[in-house]
């Protein structure tokens, strides 16, 4: 079963709008962190945001902020007021336990377009 | 700002030859990390050292693959024979210890196996 799920292959926004990309996970452990990554065509991963399993308040970086539900399993980007920069590839990532340094395990990915 | 680096940014090879990438962490990185991410797709980890040491390479094709941290700080990962499979964009990332710590990736390496 894949572990991190973004079910949304490619999305367009409006400049200015606001967007939310979907992540849903799959884990069994109780401490887990969740995190969201961006990717532009030049191919570095630029890291946005971090929600903890037990942060009982949605993350929040500037434009960006995490919907955690952990019921519902899944950590939504919310990105305000889009900019034609943020046109790239996003990645949501789960890394599982307690372990200093556990690996990351990434969704497929949702590519968002942002239209002038 | 402090970055991972790596080199080459490209590398286009033939099947059968070998291939090595080079990675330098961030300094004060315990932790680093090799992904391999097939375009379309995102990255899969190959092999994570804490420090010196393997702490997993589950996913890493030994019979081809090797990743070497001798001295704890930069890492090599080699292919040898290179597949046509394995044209992909190499990532390579670092962190503090912690499982809140974000991991920071360099530029990767977009290898072509022609």
């Amino acid at each position: 079963a894949q572990k991190i799920t973004q079910t949304q292959p490619g999305m367009f926004v409006q400049e200015k709008e606001a967007v939310t990309l979907d992540c849903t996970y799959d884990t069994s452990d109780q401490s887990y962190g969740l995190f969201w990554y961006k990717q532009p065509s030049s191919g570095e991963m630029i890291f946005l945001i971090y929600q903890g399993s037990y942060d009982e308040q949605n993350a929040t970086e500037g434009r960006y902020s995490l919907n955690f539900q952990k019921a519902r399993k899944s950590a939504n980007l919310v990105i305000s007021a889009s900019q034609l920069g943020d046109s790239a590839m996003y990645f949501c990532a789960m890394r599982e336990g307690l372990g200093a340094g556990n690996m990351l395990t990434f969704g497929g990915g949702t590519r968002l377009m942002v239209k002038p | 700002e402090a970055e991972v680096a790596q080199s080459p940014r490209y590398k286009i090879t033939e099947k059968s030859q070998a291939v090595a990438f080079w990675c330098d962490p961030i300094s004060g990185h315990a932790t680093l990390y090799w992904y391999r991410q097939i375009l379309g797709q995102g990255p899969e980890l190959l092999v994570q050292f804490q420090d010196e040491s393997v702490v997993d390479d589950s996913q890493l094709p030994k019979d081809r693959f090797s990743a070497e941290r001798l001295k704890g700080v930069d890492s090599t990962l080699k292919i040898q024979p290179a597949e046509l499979g394995d044209s992909a964009m190499y990532l390579c990332a670092s962190s503090l210890m912690g499982q809140s710590y974000e991991q920071y990736f360099g530029p990767g390496t977009r290898l072509t196996v022609t």
